[in-house]
């Protein structure tokens, strides 16, 4: 079945360093991809989709492609801030089963001042 | 606010109690789903109600019991649950088309639930 892989956290780092959060995907057909954010004490919010081969998805800094080839959507950003301090979920919508997302198990992210 | 509420925001219950989850979306979306969230693992998908109508229920047990009255509330009754039930309880919202993953939109979610059993 479909499945969603991401990096394990805590991901630790000072405030302006480069951000890579690893994600890849198992799925037999064309999913949809997203990568949604978790705040302290919040539910989760959509931080940014691409929804074919070769979308990039962008906001708030962040950006992600989506990479049909090697069956990823790493999330970066070139500078992060105190305020990007969250979990990040990579999620696919699922073309097979009966789920229809399919989320990762989350990494947390802290940004040190 | 993303235009979905859930209340309450934390519950402590005993295993015998019999206790209700409330959740409200005020974005006209046509679908609403129960996910839990324990630490550590991934998301997981309790349920699925598409124009009110249940589509999908992951394998919950049925100590679990959901209800959608309307398009806009979303229910989850509990009922002697076990320890091992604790989570985060979140609910979402999202304006489904047709059942082409390449049409689902985005899901909006609630703060969630705590949910403490004794």
């Amino acid at each position: 079945g479909d499945s969603v892989t991401q990096m394990e956290g805590p991901v630790t780092l000072s405030e302006e360093a480069f951000l890579t959060i690893n994600c890849t995907y198992t799925a037999t057909g064309y999913p949809s991809l997203f990568w949604y954010v978790q705040y302290p004490g919040e539910g989760l919010q959509l931080l940014l989709k691409a929804t074919k081969a070769d979308d990039k998805g962008s906001n708030k800094g962040f950006e992600a492609t989506y990479r049909k080839e090697t069956t990823s959507f790493h999330l970066e950003k070139g500078s992060v801030q105190v305020s990007d301090s969250a979990v990040y979920f990579c999620a696919l919508s699922a073309t097979s089963g009966t789920y229809k997302y399919i989320f990762g198990t989350g990494t947390r992210l802290k940004v040190l001042a | 606010e993303t235009g979905v509420t859930q209340t309450p925001r934390h519950l402590v219950m005993g295993m015998t109690n019999k206790k209700s989850l409330k959740c409200e979306q005020h974005l006209g979306h046509n679908a609403m789903y129960w996910y839990k969230q324990s630490a550590k693992k991934p998301l997981e998908l309790m349920f699925v109600y598409n124009f009110k109508e249940q589509t999908e229920n992951n394998s919950v047990p049925s100590r679990f019991s959901p209800e959608c009255p309307n398009s806009s509330h979303l229910f989850l009754h509990l009922h002697t649950l076990q320890p091992e039930d604790s989570a985060l309880y979140l609910c979402a919202s999202s304006q489904d088309g047709l059942r082409d993953p390449r049409f689902y939109n985005e899901q909006f979610f609630g703060p969630g639930t705590r949910l403490t059993v004794l």
